[in-house]
This record gives C-alpha cells, structure tokens and sequence, in this order.
C-alpha cells in the first residue's frame, strides 16, 4: 500500500512557465514533508520541506502548499528553467525529531522544462 | 565540509555471486548513516539504518545484510545476489538524531545478469 503518492509520474512545461507537482498521503499522522531533487546518476538533495503546521513555505522559485485536512500537498517551481528539469520526490515522516525517523517516498515525478 | 563517498561507481554481476558496497562519511563525527535502494525509475526504499558503530537497524527484507564498522563506514552486502537486487544503491547520513534532513551519496548502480 502506497502511503505517498505523487502526480502526474511525468510533467513537460515550457521554459519560464511555473511546474506544479502533486503528492498526497494516507497517514494523517505525518507530520514532516520534504521534497528531494535528484538528476540522472546522482543521488538525491533536498530542495525544500515543510512541517504539517505551516501550509506555505517559499525558497526562492519553490514554494509548497500545504493542505493538512485533504492530506495533500503541491511542490509549484515558478519561472521554470531547463536546469530543474529532473525528478522530484516527495516524502513524508512523522515523529519529526525523533531517533530512527523513517522517511517514506513517492514515487517522484519526472519533470523535463523544454527551452 | 562533510563529505559522502561510495563505492563502487558501478557492479556488474551474476546471480549467485557476493556483493560488498561501501560508504564512508568524512567531516561528520558520529551520524546517522542509512541505506537506500532504489528500482530503475522507482521509488527509494530505505534497507537499513544506524545511529552507532556495531549497531544496525533492519528496515525491510531483502537478503541482504549492513554493518558498521567503524563511525564513519557503512557497508551493504549479501553473499548470493539476486536478479531483483538490481537497481541504485544510495548510501545517506543525516543531522542530529532523526532523518529530516538527507545527504546522499551519487550511489552504485549494480546490475545482476
């Protein structure tokens, strides 16, 4: 059972429009939400994360959108330009802080910004 | 700064034969060191994690084994490979006691004939 989902699995948008990425989850006990980039052969990096008490929070072009009671959450990269092109995942945690802290994955979203 | 190196870059092997992966952690005393694997355009599912030398947590089944040891070495291994061990390996550490924030390694692609 997948308990963090993401849509669409592939997204093409043109350069300078703004990409939105979707994720929802099961677990209403989730309560850390970080979203990683990962380009071909490399290993993933955070690129920005919210906890479930904020329902915005913004860097620089990235902004994600929090909605804690549809259990849903949107990763929106503005200004989109061929260099983010990659797969983002997003993941989801609870007991933030807490030791052994599991993060669990989507199963990303293959974003490709045509020039 | 710290830095997260593994090796090999790439395996290529056969069904049935050993495999030993290694990550070693520099400029980070004591972290949490985790691995991840992940299918061919999948999904990354944590395998193990560990927060001391000697101690290793089993997250999911799947014939292989971890050990730490030392405090800046994790190592993924298992003595007969399987076709579905395919994939990325990613070895990651973390902050402080929890996972919240990931730093991976450029992981190890291994492809079992």
């Amino acid at each position: 059972q997948q308990q963090v989902r993401q849509s669409p699995q592939s997204l093409t948008v043109w350069e300078g429009e703004t990409a939105i990425l979707n994720c929802s989850y099961e677990n209403s006990a989730f309560d850390y939400f970080p979203w990683y980039q990962q380009f071909p052969g490399e290993g993933p990096a955070l690129l920005i994360s919210i906890l479930s008490v904020s329902d915005k929070k913004e860097d620089g072009r990235f902004t994600i959108f929090f909605n804690k009671r549809e259990k849903k959450l949107s990763l929106h990269i503005a200004d989109s330009q061929p260099g983010d092109s990659a797969t983002y995942f997003c993941a989801a945690s609870l007991n933030y802080g807490s030791s052994g802290n599991k993060l669990i994955f989507g199963i990303g979203t293959l974003l490709s910004v045509k020039p | 700064a710290q830095t997260i190196h593994q090796w090999p870059v790439a395996e290529i092997k056969a069904v049935g034969s050993p495999l030993s992966l290694g990550c070693t952690i520099k400029g980070k005393s004591s972290p949490n060191l985790y691995w991840y694997w992940q299918a061919t355009g999948g999904t990354l599912q944590q395998l193990f994690y560990s927060i001391t030398v000697g101690q290793v947590e089993s997250v999911v089944q799947l014939n292989l084994s971890a050990s730490r040891p030392k405090d800046d070495q994790f190592i993924l291994s298992t003595e007969k490979l399987l076709l579905s061990h395919s994939g990325f390996y990613l070895c990651a550490w973390s902050l402080g006691v929890s996972n919240e924030r990931l730093f991976f390694g450029h992981g190890t692609k291994l492809s079992v004939l």
